[in-house]
């Protein structure tokens, strides 16, 4: 069964860096094709991609959001941790981690459950 | 970056109802889309991918067309369990990837 759970603060501070930690299982982050991804949902709004990471250890990121960004893997642990510097009320949302494949035309089938991240003095 | 834009916003449909769901890409992205269901309080689930091709457990009264810049997603027959939103997501660009901004569907 394939399983994906983030983790990480549920409260920031402004300009503070938010740390998350994608932990998944039934998949290998090493095998060819295989990618874990970051999305966030601000509240009562649409589905946001963020960054990426490949088997390869290739990274990409939001166009956007690319110089706040940093993600990577530990292949041995079966996490993908993402941090985000200089964070800001409107970064308050849901932040999913998701498993995306070429197999499945690039489409994200596995989610997590989603971690709320609420930024606030 | 590619845009991807949903019509309607949100849509009111009865029990039993064929309803169907737009999504345009601001340019060709062949068959690299896919729409997901997600409901109030939850992750998005995968409903097609390839724009016709049927996620495994997905029932078979969804389906999805299209190619290129225009795409729908229909669900033939509404059950009560369909009310959720609707999101398209574009992957030519991939591994930079766009979202749609979104299609409610109401009970009517």
């Amino acid at each position: 069964q394939v399983t994906l759970r983030e983790s990480g603060p549920a409260l920031v501070k402004p300009t503070q860096t938010l740390t998350l930690t994608c932990t998944f299982s039934g998949f290998s982050l090493s095998t060819s094709g295989m990618c874990v991804s970051w999305i966030r949902q601000p509240p009562g709004k649409a589905l946001e991609w963020l960054a990426l990471i490949d088997w390869d250890d290739d990274k990409y990121y939001s166009t956007s959001l690319k110089t706040r960004l940093t993600i990577s893997k530990d292949t041995s642990k079966n996490q993908v941790v993402l941090t985000m510097t200089n964070m800001d009320p409107v970064d308050t949302a849901t932040y999913y981690c998701a498993r995306i494949r070429g197999v499945r035309g690039y489409a994200f089938d596995i989610w997590g459950q989603g971690t709320m991240v609420t930024v606030s003095s | 970056d590619i845009q991807m834009t949903q019509s309607p916003s949100s849509v009111s449909a009865s029990v039993g109802d064929r309803v169907t769901i737009t999504c345009r890409a601001s340019q060709g992205i062949s068959s690299w889309l896919a729409w997901y269901q997600q409901k109030p309080g939850k992750a998005p689930k995968l409903l097609i991918y390839a724009a016709s091709s049927l996620q495994s457990g997905v029932p078979s009264r969804f389906s999805g067309s299209g190619s290129g810049t225009d795409f729908t997603l229909t669900i033939s027959s509404l059950q009560p369990e369909d009310f959720a939103t609707y999101y398209c997501q574009q992957a030519n660009s991939f591994p930079l990837i766009t979202f749609g901004q979104g299609t409610r569907l109401e009970i009517k």
